[in-house]
């Protein structure tokens, strides 16, 4: 079956104290996002990546780094999580430019 | 700066109904549009897409307008059900840049 796997799916941990959330596709898409999904805000992008070792920073990238080691894998990192980082966190992939995006199901961060 | 909206943060309709859900883009250079419905607790699902170079497309019992010269897009649920019952996104992209809007939430009433 065709997926987006993200790992954890729910979070709380203190201010701080680095976490990363991984993001793992088997479609062999070459095209890797991360969003955050925010009331009212919509989805934001974070960061994004097109191929291996090629990533570039999103709308809000702030606070936030990213690795692309291999294709199917593109972990999310947050080297010293703050409150405003709490958020419903969404991995996507795309098989080019103009084609949907499949999306994993979202891990719920809380920072305190 | 240049952003993707929709016209209702809520909308409800009754079961067997037709629904129309709309979003305003306002970045002219978007070549690519997308609709997905997102159930609670779980990630966007793809609905349909459709090209600039298009101005309708019609799936199973939805269809996506888009109007490019007051830079509108439209999804249009027909027969609506309870488990059409979502929140449901717009997003435009410009090569690598997808933006998404804030979203509509679509109830359906027995």
């Amino acid at each position: 079956e065709a997926q987006v796997t993200q790992n954890p799916r729910y979070l709380i941990t203190v201010t701080g104290k680095k976490l990363t959330v991984t993001c793992s596709q088997n479609m062999n898409h070459e095209y890797m996002s991360w969003y955050r999904q925010d009331p009212g805000l919509g989805l934001r992008q974070i960061y994004y990546s097109m191929n291996v070792e090629v990533t570039d920073k999103g709308d809000v990238p702030e606070g936030y780094k990213v690795s692309r080691k291999e294709k199917r894998n593109f972990p999310l990192i947050l080297e010293s999580p703050s409150p405003n980082q709490t958020s419903l966190y969404f991995c996507a992939s795309t098989r080019g430019a103009n084609t949907e995006a499949f999306f994993g199901q979202g891990t719920r961060l809380t920072v305190v | 700066g240049e952003s993707v909206g929709l016209h209702l943060p809520t909308l409800s309709v009754q079961e067997g109904d037709n629904s129309i859900i709309n979003c305003a883009y306002s970045n002219s250079a978007s070549d690519y549009f997308i609709w997905y419905k997102q159930e609670s607790g779980k990630g966007p699902q793809f609905i349909i897409d459709i090209r600039s170079n298009m101005d309708k497309r019609q799936g199973q019992r939805v269809t996506v307008l888009l109007n490019k010269t007051v830079k509108h897009l439209s999804l249009q649920i027909a027969a609506t059900q309870p488990g059409d019952s979502a929140v449901y996104f717009c997003a435009e992209r410009e090569n690598n840049d997808m933006r998404f809007g804030a979203g509509t939430r679509l109830t359906v009433k027995p």
